[in-house]
C-alpha cells in the first residue's frame, strides 16, 4: 500500500512562528503536492514538485514556501505564520501526469 | 467561473436509494477525472477513476460525458456507512479539486 505520512497531526502555534510541515512517501513517486483545505473552499494546491530540488507554485503560494532535498521528502515551510492559516494541511503523491493522488492524513495547523 | 464545479447538497437519503452527483468541469483537454471520497477530518480517498466513458465498481457508478464536459457519480442501494463528501476531480499536471458534495445516508 501507498503511503504517505505527515509526522505532525495537530500543531498550535504563535503568530510570527516559522512552521514546518513534514511529509514523506515510501512509494517512489515522482510528484508530491502540499494543499490546504478549508471549510466551503474545498482543497487548494499551495506548492507541487515533480522532481528533487524542483518546485512549481500552486494557486495560493504566498506566505509558504517549500523544500524537496530528497525524492520521498517534502517539507511545506510557513516562515512567519499567521492566523489566516489556520487550516487543514494535506500532503499527496502520484507517479506520472494523471494518476492517482494518494494523501496522507493531514495536518491540523491552528495559529493563534 | 471555476474549474470543477460541485453542488455541495447536502444530499438526505434514506437507506437503499438511489443517488447521483454531477460534477462540470472546464478543461476539455482533460483525459482523466478520479471520484474521492473524505469522511468528517480525514484524508480524501480514491473511490474511481474515470479515464474513458466510464466505470463501474460494485454499487458505484462513474460516468464521463466530454460532449457536455461534466462527470457523474451513481450510487445503488445506499449505505448508512457510504455517507462522507464526495469530491470531483479533474487529473492533469495539476489536479484540480471540485468542493464536494456532502452525503447523508439516514436509516
Amino acid at each position: 500500500d501507498v503511503k504517505v505520512t505527515q509526522s505532525s497531526r495537530y500543531l498550535v502555534k504563535r503568530t510570527g512562528e516559522k512552521v514546518f510541515l513534514e511529509c514523506v512517501q515510501d512509494m517512489d513517486h515522482e510528484n508530491m503536492f502540499w494543499y490546504r483545505q478549508d471549510p466551503g473552499l474545498g482543497l487548494r494546491l499551495i506548492y507541487f514538485s515533480y522532481d528533487v530540488k524542483m518546485k512549481e507554485k500552486g494557486d495560493i503560494p504566498e506566505g509558504y514556501s517549500v523544500s524537496r532535498e530528497k525524492k520521498e521528502r517534502f517539507s511545506l515551510i510557513l516562515e512567519s505564520a499567521s492566523t489566516n492559516q489556520t487550516s487543514m494541511y494535506l500532503c499527496a503523491s502520484s507517479s506520472g501526469t494523471g494518476n492517482t493522488i494518494y494523501f496522507g492524513e493531514g495536518s491540523w495547523l491552528t495559529v493563534v | 467561473r471555476k474549474e470543477v464545479e460541485q453542488d455541495p447538497g447536502p444530499f438526505n437519503v434514506p437507506e437503499g436509494a438511489t443517488v447521483a452527483f454531477n460534477c462540470t468541469y472546464s478543461n476539455s483537454a482533460s483525459q482523466s477525472f478520479f471520484w474521492y471520497r473524505q469522511d468528517c477530518r480525514k484524508e480524501p480517498k480514491l473511490l474511481m477513476s474515470v479515464y474513458s466513458s466510464g466505470n463501474e465498481d460494485g454499487r458505484f457508478t462513474a460516468q464521463l460525458n466530454r460532449a457536455s464536459q461534466y462527470i457523474s457519480l451513481l450510487i445503488r442501494d445506499s449505505k448508512l456507512s457510504d455517507s462522507a463528501t464526495y469530491l470531483c476531480v479533474q487529473g492533469g499536471n495539476k489536479l484540480v479539486f471540485g468542493a464536494g458534495t456532502i452525503l447523508r445516508v439516514k436509516s
